[in-house]
């Protein structure tokens, strides 16, 4: 069990440009969740897949954000036109299809300049 | 809407020194409470799940705690290494978790 691996760790871009990330559970995992967080707040939820199928959005995500599990394996998350508000940890995290707990990847820090 | 609310922001612990921290939620329909541990640049690591009012669960020397309206996460004998940001989540009825802000535990020698 490697558990849940995300890359980049860390994205430096300058304002408008697009970015990708990508997330991999932990195998087996069939539901997988992407969220964000900023400095001195937890964590706030996205959007969740179950299997390939986008089951929930939150309202955070604008039309610039868009996410995707094509194989309900791994997972990418894409924000058009950057803006500097959009700095944060973004965290993907995943469970298993009976279990509630959900385990977190280290992350990736998105900066915005 | 969901709410939940962590106290104290900051606590800063002798090492030895035992302390608690709060987790008061409102949530409709309450499937579970949820602590993790997080570490400075780093995800949050899964540490307990509370179902029902009046379950306790233990590992090391955290103990946590649960009431219809709080949880209490209880720290015994910290040790530097217990030093992190602890965040309480509840999810209610589907799959989203709902976070505080986190409690900064530091925890000196």
């Amino acid at each position: 069990d490697t558990g849940v691996s995300q890359d980049p760790r860390h994205k430096i871009t300058k304002r408008g440009q697009n970015v990708t990330f990508r997330c991999d559970p932990i195998s087996e995992h069939n539901r997988l969740y992407w969220y964000r967080q900023t400095l001195g707040q937890g964590p706030e939820f996205l959007t969740y897949f179950q299997n390939e199928a986008q089951l929930e959005k939150s309202r955070l995500l604008s039309d610039r954000f868009s996410a995707e599990r094509p194989k309900g394996s791994f997972s990418t998350l894409e924000i058009q036109r950057t803006e500097q508000g959009d700095s944060a940890m973004y965290l993907c995290a995943s469970s298993l299809p009976l279990d509630y707990e959900q385990y977190f990847g280290p992350g990736t820090r998105l900066t915005v300049t | 809407e969901d709410q939940v609310t962590q106290s104290p922001e900051a606590l800063r612990l002798q090492e030895g020194e035992s302390s608690s921290l709060n987790c008061s939620y409102t949530v409709s329909g309450l499937r579970g409470l949820f602590w993790y541990r997080q570490d400075p640049g780093k995800g949050p690591e899964f540490l307990f799940t509370l179902y029902s009012a009046g379950e306790e669960k233990e590992k090391e020397r955290l103990k946590a705690t649960l009431t219809k309206k709080e949880s209490f996460l209880h720290i015994t004998a910290p040790k530097p290494e217990d030093s992190a940001t602890y965040l309480c989540a509840v999810q209610p009825p589907g799959y989203k978790l709902s976070f505080g802000a986190g409690t900064t535990v530091t925890v000196r020698a």
